[in-house]
């Protein structure tokens, strides 16, 4: 069974840039997260999505940042412009339902420069 | 907020030791989950908790569920170089607006 899939999985970008990252989630996962991992850091969630809804953003800076998840399946993460504080781990993890384990995709490693 | 409590930093031992590792809360969570690290890589789930007292083994890994539900921790046995990396140990209280919190994570040093 394939894992999370992300991509890009590396991404270097001039601060005021935009930048998109891309998920595909384990086949029959509802339940999609992503997360934002700083160097010596654990995972800090930025979205949750049961389905194609959004039902928790309360950690996602909605200034800049911007996800969607339209059909329910893979999903996008923007960022609008990208600032210097915005370099870090960009991973995405899904699970069959809200209370199920987490499995976590490779990640896209973001330097803004 | 919920904080997960991960220490030491960095742990070194000989190729061949047990090695224990510690995850504490200020909250009681319904679940524990247990990560593993390595660079460039996601975290890889090791072994899900989802009942206090519960001891589940994966391989040479064991994990156990605290009783009062503020706790949980992963032993490792018979150390092998590959179990070189970052141990992660995260908590949910799965409640309709929780979320998964993460320790800061443990860096293990395996000497051949």
């Amino acid at each position: 069974e394939a894992g999370v899939v992300q991509s890009p999985r590396y991404k270097i970008i001039e601060k005021k840039q935009p930048v998109a990252f891309w998920c595909n989630p384990i086949s029959g996962h509802n339940t999609l997260y992503w997360y934002r991992q700083n160097l010596g850091q654990g995972p800090e969630l930025l979205i949750r999505y049961e389905n194609e809804e959004a039902v928790d953003d309360s950690q996602l800076p909605k200034d800049r940042f911007s996800a969607e998840r339209l059909k329910g399946v893979d999903s996008t993460l923007k960022i609008q412009p990208a600032e210097l504080g915005d370099s870090a781990v960009y991973l995405c993890a899904s699970s069959l339902d809200r209370v199920a384990a987490q499995y976590f995709g490779p990640g896209t490693r973001l330097t803004v420069l | 907020g919920q904080q997960l409590n991960q220490s030491p930093q960095s742990m070194f031992i000989q190729e061949g030791e047990d090695v224990s590792m510690n995850c504490t809360s200020s909250s009681i969570f319904n679940t524990w989950l247990w990560y593993k690290q390595e660079p460039g890589e996601g975290p890889v789930l090791l072994i899900a908790l989802y009942k206090a007292g519960e001891l589940t083994s994966n391989g040479r890994l064991t994990a156990q569920f605290g009783i009062t539900r503020k706790d949980s921790f992963l032993n490792i046995s018979a150390s092998i170089p590959s179990d070189v990396g970052i141990y992660f140990c995260a908590g949910d209280d799965t409640g309709a607006n929780s979320k998964l919190t993460f320790g800061k994570g443990i860096t293990l040093s395996v000497r051949p």
